[in-house]
């Protein structure tokens, strides 16, 4: 089993749409969890972190379930800009060694 | 957000040699850089943690020997890829850690990546 995974999608959305993320993590001492928005052929970039309490910024939300083990992003009002791989992050490391989970594609279609 | 750098951006470069990578934090020290491995449509691969001040460690099934780090100070470390091959053909991205209070909530930025093509 990897330890961080998503579904690689691809989720193709029409603008205006919502649309939800999942991702799960098999390391139950995980710390810190982010999502990581990655453009073809960049770097990526970190989108948010993802606190217990869950948390937003703006058209983004994001939520953590430890019981479970997910976590989640949910993106209102989806924009063509916000195609893009999204990357579920863990740190279960004090080191800071992040694992990522494989990607969810996004493409918000007009 | 802080500024991690890389260079190159890009190399092309014949079988059997060379390539240093250069990734540098620019407006914070950092004493852990991390080098990672992305291959097409894959996600990112953790190579090596590089410590400034010691030597790297390096994550299960990468060689030491081939991908040489050297993290020489607190704002640069180097990766070379010694006698490379095709097959090390890849997207090699740094990123560092700025300490910010506790390693949990320490936040990694990462470097623009440098596209490898080995002929």
């Amino acid at each position: 089993r990897k330890e961080v995974e998503q579904d690689p999608g691809p989720f193709n959305v029409p603008e205006g749409a919502t649309v939800a993320f999942n991702c799960t993590y098999s390391n139950s001492a995980s710390q810190s969890f982010f999502w990581y928005r990655q453009d073809c052929r960049k770097e990526p970039k970190l989108l948010m972190s993802v606190y217990s309490s869950g948390n937003e910024d703006g058209r983004f939300t994001a939520q953590l379930n430890r019981a479970s083990q997910y976590i989640s992003l949910l993106i209102r009002d989806s924009k063509l800009s916000d195609s893009a791989t999204y990357l579920c992050v863990v740190n279960s490391d004090a080191g800071n060694m992040l694992t990522f989970g494989g990607g969810t594609r996004l493409m918000v279609k007009p | 957000g802080a500024v991690v750098s890389q260079h190159p951006s890009r190399v092309i470069c014949k079988s059997g040699t060379s390539v240093k990578i250069e990734c540098r934090s620019l407006d914070f020290q950092a004493t852990t850089m991390f080098w990672y491995r992305q291959f097409p449509k894959k996600s990112l691969m953790l190579m090596a943690t590089s410590n400034e001040g010691s030597k790297a460690t390096y994550e299960q099934g990468v060689e030491k020997d081939k991908f040489l780090i050297n993290h020489a100070s607190l704002t640069l470390s180097t990766l070379t890829v010694t006698s490379a091959h095709p097959e090390d053909s890849s997207f090699y991205i740094c990123s560092a850690r700025e300490v910010a209070g506790g390693p949990w909530r320490d936040t990694q930025y990462f470097g623009p990546g440098t596209r490898l093509t080995v002929l």
